[in-house]
């Protein structure tokens, strides 16, 4: 079945260093969303990509969707305590009923 | 304009009990999707369902769980004799029309004994 990767786990960066995570799917995605979660607490939508080599800003966030539609990138620039948590990416299969498949999560603890 | 509502928040339950989870999700929202997660763990896809009627099952373990979405009320996940492996929180998330944003609920977080 389709697999959205998201390597490493865990990240740990200090407090104002940029912050680039991706995530890699096995098949041809028709979109992609990114949500973040922080500690206890719900996911949270953050954005949807769904245009081949698509690019969004949200403040100091850049989503990127490749070229491919097979993956997708998230940078944090000068990341700041408040950006601590778990951003999980989504994807959704070409043709498929709108099933999300999530990657496990990628964990950003920043040091302040 | 509400979000998404899940209760209980919390769930203690001693195994071999019933756990019921319910969902009520946005307004004018009318699919529904329920996810679980392990601590540590991502988000594991269970069930999609509209309003009566289950549209995507393929996550949903074969035995004691269950989920429906009545014409009128929340939508319901059942685990029936629950187990220590079944504790994890459990997300409903809704969405307006099939490919749109799903918006999630708060969990609820079941513990089994």
């Amino acid at each position: 079945g389709q697999q959205v990767m998201q390597i490493p786990q865990y990240q740990h960066v200090q407090e104002g260093e940029d912050f680039t995570t991706y995530c890699n799917s096995s098949t041809t995605l028709s979109n992609i969303q990114w949500y973040k979660q922080r500690p206890g607490g719900h996911p949270v939508f953050l954005i949807q990509l769904v245009k081949s080599g698509e690019v969004k800003k949200q403040k100091r966030l850049t989503f990127q969707f490749g070229e491919a539609k097979k993956n997708s990138s998230l940078h944090i620039t000068a990341t700041q305590t408040t950006d601590v948590g778990t951003y999980f990416c989504a994807g959704e299969m070409t043709g498929a009923n709108s099933k999300l498949t999530f990657g496990k999560g990628i964990t950003l603890s920043v040091r302040p | 304009n509400a979000g998404v509502m899940q209760n209980p928040r919390h769930l203690v339950r001693r195994r071999g009990q019933e756990a019921r989870l319910r969902c009520s999700p946005m307004k004018g929202h009318s699919h529904v999707y329920w996810y679980r997660q392990l601590p540590e763990e991502g988000l594991k896809f269970m069930v999609y369902l509209q309003k009566e009627n289950i549209i995507d099952e393929s996550g949903m373990p074969k035995e004691r769980f269950s989920a429906e979405f009545p014409k009128e009320g929340p939508s319901i996940l059942r685990i029936q004799q629950v187990v220590r492996g079944d504790s994890a929180a459990y997300f409903c998330a809704s969405s307006g029309l099939v490919s749109e944003t799903q918006y999630f609920g708060p969990g609820t977080r079941l513990l089994v004994l």
